[in-house]
């Protein structure tokens, strides 16, 4: 158990629907990161927040937006969503800013879009 | 373009042998390259982290190097075990938190 939770675990929806993933990192973390992995494919960088600000942005379509909360925890939001986006969706988080901080990765939002 | 290649892509071994991973990467600027293992179904997790100044690192079984000149690391699996199945993630850091992520190696260890 890495100590950052997300919720909900699994989740189904329809083509054009919006939903909201959620983070919570480990305690004392300051830095939170969603990663996109589809199926048989590597996971890709999404955004980074740090204390609730945005530090690093990836490949994030416009459709989707993000956002870091004072208690540090972390929403994804997917919005108009099509077939394409059902993939797995993590989230991970670190103590520091920098880049050589370790990331734990959360257990992941499993995605499907019908 | 930043790209990290890994290969092989898969790889069958029996319980008990060795095992060497290869990372190639194009990434620039580099600020350091972790391993990952990914069990099915969850999230990654960290086995080791490398910056351009440390050519070797160990955890347990598992020794990652790192040759910085040619772009190239490893990660060798000694005396493997059958909870080592799982896909193993090399993963660059360009620096600002930009992390560029290879496909991974799936390895299975079978009995």
């Amino acid at each position: 158990d890495s100590g950052v939770t997300q919720t909900p675990k699994h989740l189904i929806t329809a083509t054009g629907q919006r939903v909201t993933l959620r983070c919570s990192p480990r305690s004392g973390d300051l830095s939170v990161y969603w990663y996109q992995q589809s199926l048989d494919q590597g996971l890709q960088f999404l955004i980074q927040y740090y204390n609730g600000e945005e530090r690093a942005k990836g490949n994030i379509l416009e459709r989707f937006s993000a956002q870091q909360f004072p208690d540090l925890h972390s929403e994804l939001n997917l919005s108009s969503l099509e077939l394409g986006d059902s993939a797995l969706y993590f989230c991970a988080s670190s103590v520091e800013y920098s880049g050589i901080a370790t990331q734990y990765f959360g257990p992941g939002t499993r995605l499907t879009v019908l | 373009k930043n790209q990290v290649e890994q290969s092989p892509q898969s790889l069958i071994i029996l319980e008990g042998k060795n095992c060497t991973l290869q990372c190639n990467y194009t990434v620039s600027p580099f600020s350091n390259l972790r391993w990952y293992k990914q069990d099915t179904g969850r999230g990654p997790v960290s086995l080791t982290i490398m910056t351009f100044s440390e050519n070797t690192k160990s955890n347990g079984r598992y020794t990652a190097t790192l040759d910085a000149d040619t772009k190239q690391s490893s990660l060798h699996i000694t005396a493997s075990q059958l909870s080592d199945s799982a896909s193993y993630i090399c993963v660059v850091s360009e620096g600002g938190n930009k992390l560029v992520f290879g496909a991974g190696t799936i390895l299975r260890v079978k009995s």
